[in-house]
């Protein structure tokens, strides 16, 4: 089936570093999303991706969805305290379809 | 607060019990999905409705799984006979067609 290959699996950063990670697929989706999930609590979408080439900003967020349609990446910059949390990555091959997740990457930031 | 909501937000059982899980999707949202998460995995699709029919389910919802959206406003999510394996937080979220979801809290699941 369709997977998602989330990297790195985890981070540890100091505060105020850029952050980025990536997203990569085996087959290609036609949406990219990414999500924030804190602990306890269910995902909160960030950016929506719908065209290869794109690239879309969230204040401190950017994200692109890969040319070849099998990548996406979520960059953050000048990172804060309540930006830790698990990030996670997910397709969709048409608009009516369910999504799936990758397995997510994990910010820590490093007091 | 008008986001998608779920009840109860933790529940612990034995095994062998049912469970019912509640979910009440954004107003007019007329589709409403189901996933499971397990602990350090992304979540994983288990089944979808739109209005009151459901139009997909995945081989993750195993016979012991029934999902129902009666009148196509909330949905239960119903466990029979639960196992260990079951534990896990099950997440739901709701749409209007061809725009994006909004997740719940989630229900997380012991079972012991």
């Amino acid at each position: 089936g369709q997977q998602l290959n989330q990297s790195p699996q985890s981070m540890f950063i100091q505060e105020g570093e850029d952050v980025s990670m990536n997203c990569t697929s085996s087959s290609i989706f036609n949406t990219w999303l990414w999500y924030k999930q804190d602990p306890g609590e269910g995902p909160v979408l960030l950016i929506a991706l719908y065209k290869a080439g794109e690239l879309t900003s969230n204040g401190r967020l950017t994200a692109q969805f890969g040319i070849t349609r099998k990548d996406s990446f979520l960059n953050i910059s000048a990172s804060i305290p309540s930006d830790v949390g698990i990030y996670f990555c997910a397709g969709r091959v048409d608009r009516d379809d369910k999504i799936i997740f990758g397995k997510g990457t994990r910010l820590h930031i490093l007091p | 607060d008008t986001g998608v909501s779920q009840n109860p937000r933790h529940k612990i059982t034995k095994r062998g019990q049912n469970v019912t899980f509640r979910c009440d999707p954004i107003s007019e949202h007329n589709r409403l999905y189901w996933y499971r998460q397990t602990l350090g995995q992304g979540p994983e699709f288990l089944t979808y409705f739109q209005n009151e029919a459901q139009l997909e389910k995945s081989r993750l919802l195993s016979d012991r799984f029934s999902a129902e959206r009666p009148k196509g406003s909330f949905s239960t999510l119903e466990i029979q006979r639960t196992e260990q394996g079951d534990s896990a937080m099950y997440l739901c979220a709701s749409s209007l067609v061809r725009t994006e979801a909004f997740f719940g809290q989630g229900t997380r699941l012991t079972v012991v």
